[in-house]
């Protein structure tokens, strides 16, 4: 079945406590990005990738990493999670930028 | 800053009417405009894609493009209570995707 994989599905921890939230795909697809979805602001995009190797930032990147080291993977790393960190994550991938985007079932992050 | 703006509603139509939901962005270079449907507590999955002026119709859905006012719509004909959910627009935007904070739509039996 064509799917993108997101785990976690929850998880609570504590403010700077290192965590990663891991997203996969099994669609062939060269475009991922992640997102954050919060009450009234609608999806914002955190970071994208073009393909094995490249990324770069979407609109909120700040205090978010990711790697992108095979083309199925793309994690999203938090180096020390705040409080506004809470939300509610989505990974999802595409063939290219231009085309349908994928979701996975999305990630609920909150950060004590 | 290059914004995605749709009204938040919610918006209420009974069974059968036809749900106008509207769309306006703010990128002139934006080449790809999707709709997608979200369920409370789901991830969004796609309902209609469009890429040139003019309508796209699909089953009940139609999708309207006007690049030359910024503006994409969707028409949903013979609403049902299972169309209730939020509907975001998306609009790509240089290399990243944009997306609007939604609308809710409510159809009542």
């Amino acid at each position: 079945e064509a799917q993108v994989t997101q785990n976690p599905r929850y998880l609570i921890t504590v403010t700077g406590k290192k965590l990663t939230v891991t997203c996969s795909q099994n669609m062939n697809h060269e475009y991922m990005s992640w997102y954050r979805q919060d009450p009234g602001l609608g999806l914002r995009q955190i970071y994208y990738s073009m393909n094995v190797e490249v990324t770069d930032k979407g609109d909120v990147p700040e205090g978010y990493k990711v790697s992108r080291k095979e083309k199925r993977n793309f994690p999203l790393i938090l180096e020390s999670p705040s409080p506004n960190q809470t939300s509610l994550y989505f990974c999802a991938s595409s063939l290219g930028k231009y085309n349908e985007q994928f979701f996975g079932p999305g990630t609920r992050l909150t950060v004590l | 800053q290059k914004e995605v703006e749709q009204n938040s509603g919610p918006l209420s139509v009974p069974e059968g009417a036809i749900a106008s939901l509207n769309c306006t962005y703010s990128d002139r270079v934006s080449q790809s405009f999707f709709w997608y449907r979200q369920y409370s507590g789901k991830s969004p999955e796609l309902i209609m894609s469009i890429y040139s002026n003019g309508d796209k119709e699909d089953g009940r859905f139609t999708a309207q493009l006007n690049k030359a006012s910024q503006y994409v719509s969707l028409l949903i004909r013979d609403s049902q209570p299972s169309d209730s959910a939020t509907y975001l627009c998306a609009v790509d935007s240089w290399n990243d995707m944009r997306f609007g904070a939604g609308t809710r739509l409510t159809v009542k039996p």
